[in-house]
């Protein structure tokens, strides 16, 4: 199986100062057709997730453009770009390349300072 | 717009079973890959089935194969999760989703005596 990293676990933010989220994988995610199927997902308190990037840097509709996935090969990267209060909640990488199973990260947690 | 609604979620014994639905809409869900995730209390998010569109091919994580079943009725738009041998350990919250971009709110599934 994949195994899905994240650093760090916590991440305490200042309002409109940067945030970044890192994700290594235990194995390559570039699968045979070309694509790399790695996914971000935010879970804000007592909501369902919701997933804000796909195949590394693709944004979902309605994601504000202040988040950005970037990375290849093992190692990837979330960025928000200035934290706003919304953004407080637990982020989660996921590879879909090699399934099953499909493996999320640990999770990171972020909050404001 | 795409809705996921679960249910079927409650108590049960150890070695109990439970059938979880989701009743889906706003998309054409026998086009549809569809997956169940879990997020046991404060955790973070496991996967544990995945049902193609037709439901001809079907996948488990380990920790369940065996003892659950998914499938799907597009007939009925509505996805299943038959769980038996339940155990203190399958105790979450678990999600429906289509193909990792759209979510459900959950069902809580406890298991204790």
């Amino acid at each position: 199986d994949v195994v899905m990293t994240q650093s760090p676990l916590s991440l305490p933010v200042t309002l409109g100062q940067p945030a970044s989220i890192s994700c290594r994988s235990s194995q390559s995610l570039v699968h045979s057709d070309g694509n790399t199927y790695l996914t971000w997902f935010q879970q804000r308190p007592g909501q369902s997730p919701r997933r804000l990037i796909y195949k590394v840097s693709n944004r979902d509709s309605g994601v504000p453009d202040r988040f950005s996935g970037s990375g290849s090969g093992t190692d990837f990267t979330l960025k928000i770009s200035r934290v706003e209060a919304e953004d407080v909640g637990v982020y989660y990488c996921m590879q879909g390349t090699q399934w099953p199973p499909w493996t999320f990260g640990q999770g990171t947690k972020v909050e404001i300072k | 717009e795409v809705q996921l609604l679960e249910s079927g979620g409650g108590l049960v014994q150890p070695g109990g079973s439970l059938r979880l639905s989701c009743a889906a809409s706003g998309f054409t869900f026998r086009n549809s890959w569809m997956h169940w995730v879990r997020q046991a209390p404060g955790e973070g998010l496991v996967w544990v089935s995945h049902i193609n569109t037709d439901g001809s091919s079907t996948s488990y994580a380990d920790s369940v194969k065996g003892r659950f079943t998914i499938s799907k009725d597009n007939a009925k738009n509505t996805l299943y999760l038959q769980m038996n041998s339940l155990r203190a350990e399958d105790t979450a919250v678990y999600y429906c989703l289509r193909n990792f971009d759209s979510w459900g709110r959950g069902t809580l599934v406890t298991v204790s005596s």
